[in-house]
């Protein structure tokens, strides 16, 4: 199955504690996007990602990290700088050829504790 | 700037009627739209999408239509059913990018049986 998947689907962590959420797809794309929704809000960008080794900041990156190391995953990490970490995470891909619909993965929901 | 805003916050129909969501949005510039689904504690899903040069476009029991002289959108959804209730986003491309989309804040679609 072609998909994008993202783990863990809920995650816990202490404040002031880095943590990495999973985004991986093998649908062959090459942009990929990472965003953030507060209940009942709409999605906020954070990092986004159109090839292999490059990426860019979004509408809200202080206190977010990523890499994109290899074309099917695009981790992101919340460090201890990110002031309400408590949040949905969404992570996206799109073709970068013609298409402009964004496939998203099921989110992983992070509680600061 | 940009921005991409939607009208009604909740919508609530009775099953078997039409459902007509709308968006406004203010770069007249943009010349893609996209309408997303999304369930609570998922990630949105694609419903429909609509390109500037196009007025009208049909789906399955959906339509979007697109005013561009009042930089208008709206997605019909029609014989509304349960599996309706959601919430919808209207997204819009980006102009300073070829893969970014800018993300209204959704309207909340409720069934009533």
């Amino acid at each position: 199955d072609g998909g994008i998947t993202q783990s863990p689907k809920y995650l816990f962590r202490k404040e002031g504690q880095n943590v990495t959420l999973s985004c991986e797809q093998n649908l062959n794309h090459d942009a990929m996007y990472w965003y953030r929704q507060d209940p009942g809000q709409g999605l906020r960008l954070i990092y986004y990602s159109q090839i292999v080794n490059d990426f860019q900041k979004g509408d809200i990156a202080e206190g977010y990290s990523v890499s994109r190391e290899k074309k099917e995953s695009f981790p992101l990490t919340v460090t201890s700088a990110q002031k309400n970490p408590t949040a949905f995470y969404l992570c996206a891909s799109a073709t970068s050829s013609g298409g402009n619909e964004q496939f998203f993965g099921p989110g992983t929901r992070l509680t600061v504790l | 700037g940009e921005s991409v805003g939607l009208h009604l916050p909740t919508l609530s129909v009775q099953e078997g009627d039409n459902s007509i969501i709308n968006c406004a949005y203010s770069n007249s510039a943009s010349d893609y739209f996209i309408w997303y689904k999304q369930e609570s504690g998922k990630g949105p899903q694609f419903i429909i999408d609509i390109r500037s040069n196009m007025d009208k476009r049909q789906g399955q029991r959906v339509t979007v239509l697109l005013n561009k002289t009042v930089k208008h959108l709206s997605l019909q959804i029609a014989a509304t059913q349960p599996g309706d209730s959601a919430v919808y986003f209207c997204a819009e491309k980006g102009m300073d990018s070829s893969y970014k989309l800018i993300f209204g804040s959704g309207t909340r679609l409720l069934v009533r049986p």
